[in-house]
């Protein structure tokens, strides 16, 4: 079993809806969890960072954690064209392997105007 | 501030060939990283650093090396380009581990035929 799974997509949403993005893990030590963006051709940038269990809210974009499911989601709403881009989640633990960023593969979305 | 650069954006290798990627933060950050991206596959690190004179190895270490000499550049250096480093190459660099969020540079395309 992977450390990382992410539904590699691609999604294609209208512009105004609600996206759902997933990953799931294996590893219960992970306890950060991020959600990062990439446009094509551009490096990752940071967009969502939780620690352990919970939601958080920024803008139309909402992370969520569930360590008791090994469950990350990322919620858009309002998709808009500029949301078109690779979303990767990533994962480090508290540990001593917290020097590393466990990647999914990313998922491709396309908001259509 | 510039961020992350890295030189070159682009360059072909004949097999067997040798170059070093580039890579300097203008943020004074102590961890600087190397990743690689296959189509589909996320990023995988490659090497890491946790200050100048400071080097380990990441996930898929072989076939590379690295050194740090200031805390602004890292290079990553490549002998014996085979095939399968075709990749996208990504530097980062983070003020710590874990949650810490890393600043990637636009990245560098490399073929080797």
């Amino acid at each position: 079993q992977k450390e990382v799974e992410q539904d590699p997509g691609p999604l294609s949403v209208p512009e105004g809806a609600i996206v759902s993005l997933n990953c799931t893990y294996s590893n219960s030590a992970f306890q950060y969890f991020m959600w990062y963006r990439q446009y094509s051709r551009k490096g990752p940038e940071l967009l969502m960072y939780t620690y352990s269990s919970g939601n958080k809210e920024d803008g139309r974009f909402t992370a969520q954690v569930d360590k008791s499911s090994k469950y990350i989601s990322l919620f858009i709403r309002d998709s808009q064209p500029s949301d078109s881009a690779t979303y990767l989640c990533a994962m480090s633990d508290s540990g001593g392997s917290n020097y590393k960023l466990t990647f999914g593969k990313g998922t491709l979305l396309t908001v259509n105007p | 501030n510039a961020g992350v650069t890295q030189t070159p954006k682009f360059r072909i290798l004949k097999i067997g060939q040798s170059m070093t990627l580039q890579c300097t933060q203008d943020m004074n950050h102590n961890y600087m990283y190397w990743y690689r991206q296959d189509p589909g596959m996320g990023l995988k690190l490659i090497y890491y650093s946790v200050g100048a004179g400071i080097t380990d190895k990441g996930e898929v270490p072989n076939g590379y090396n690295v050194s740090r000499s200031t805390t602004e550049d890292f290079p990553l250096r490549l002998e014996l380009a085979a095939p399968s480093q075709t990749s996208v190459y990504f530097c980062a660099s983070s003020t710590g581990f874990g949650g810490n969020e890393q600043f990637f540079g636009p990245g560098t395309r490399l073929t080797v035929l």
